[in-house]
């Protein structure tokens, strides 16, 4: 228990279907973050919220729509993915600043059929 | 864009043999950190080292960073099978924005 919970663990989801990840930290941080794992490559940083704010967009396509309503949570919201899209979806925190200690949920598993 | 990369990407080993990992990166750094991740779940920070230290230790682990050759190594010694896992490094140029590498993939043999 890394103390950032992410649900749901495993989603289906059709290339038409609108879905929502949930990522919940109970750290106390001030720094939240999403990256994609996909099968032989490496992590990728998807987006990076600084205080409620925004402050990464690492060319991520539209069709995945970022949202924190505050500090201790954080969603990514799905719409009209691709099958390339499937791969393990981590969410992560820590405190804003160089040096800190990152903390990863235990991800959210997407399959797009 | 990809900073670190380790080597091997794959190590075999006996228990009770040690395990070296090693990460090269290409930018200046502020600190490197390793993670570790077991199958199909998230990842669990080790150790981070900053740029203005050469070593540190935590239990079985021993990390070295070596800027003027831009690497890093894990050193896990006395490896157990429940250290079966992967092994991410991971770079820090500024704020709080980590780049991973591709990882090492570690099998103890029990």
């Amino acid at each position: 228990e890394t103390g950032v919970t992410q649900t749901p663990r495993h989603l289906v989801m059709g290339m038409t279907n609108k879905k929502s990840l949930k990522c919940e930290q109970h750290l106390g941080h001030n720094a939240m973050y999403w990256y994609k794992q996909s099968a032989k490559k490496p992590l990728e940083l998807m987006f990076v919220y600084n205080f409620k704010e925004q402050t990464e967009n690492n060319s991520v396509p539209s069709r995945f729509s970022p949202e924190c309503p505050n500090s201790s949570h954080l969603f990514l919201h799905l719409h009209t993915l691709q099958p390339e899209d499937s791969a393990l979806y981590l969410c992560a925190s820590s405190q804003e600043g160089t040096g800190n200690t990152i903390y990863f949920g235990e991800g959210s598993w997407l399959t797009v059929v | 864009s990809q900073q670190g990369e380790e080597d091997p990407q794959a190590l075999s080993i006996q228990e009770g043999e040690n395990a070296t990992m090693n990460c090269s990166y290409k930018t200046s750094i502020n600190n490197l950190q390793w993670y570790r991740q077991n199958s199909g779940r998230g990842l669990v920070h080790l150790i981070l080292i900053r740029s203005n230290e050469r070593e540190k230790h935590s239990g079985r682990l021993r990390v070295t960073l070596d800027t003027s050759k831009k690497s890093s190594s894990l050193l896990i010694t006395a490896s157990r099978a429940a250290d079966t896992a992967s092994y991410f490094c991971a770079t820090v140029e500024y704020g709080n924005k980590l780049v991973f590498g591709a990882g090492t993939i570690l099998r103890v043999k029990s």
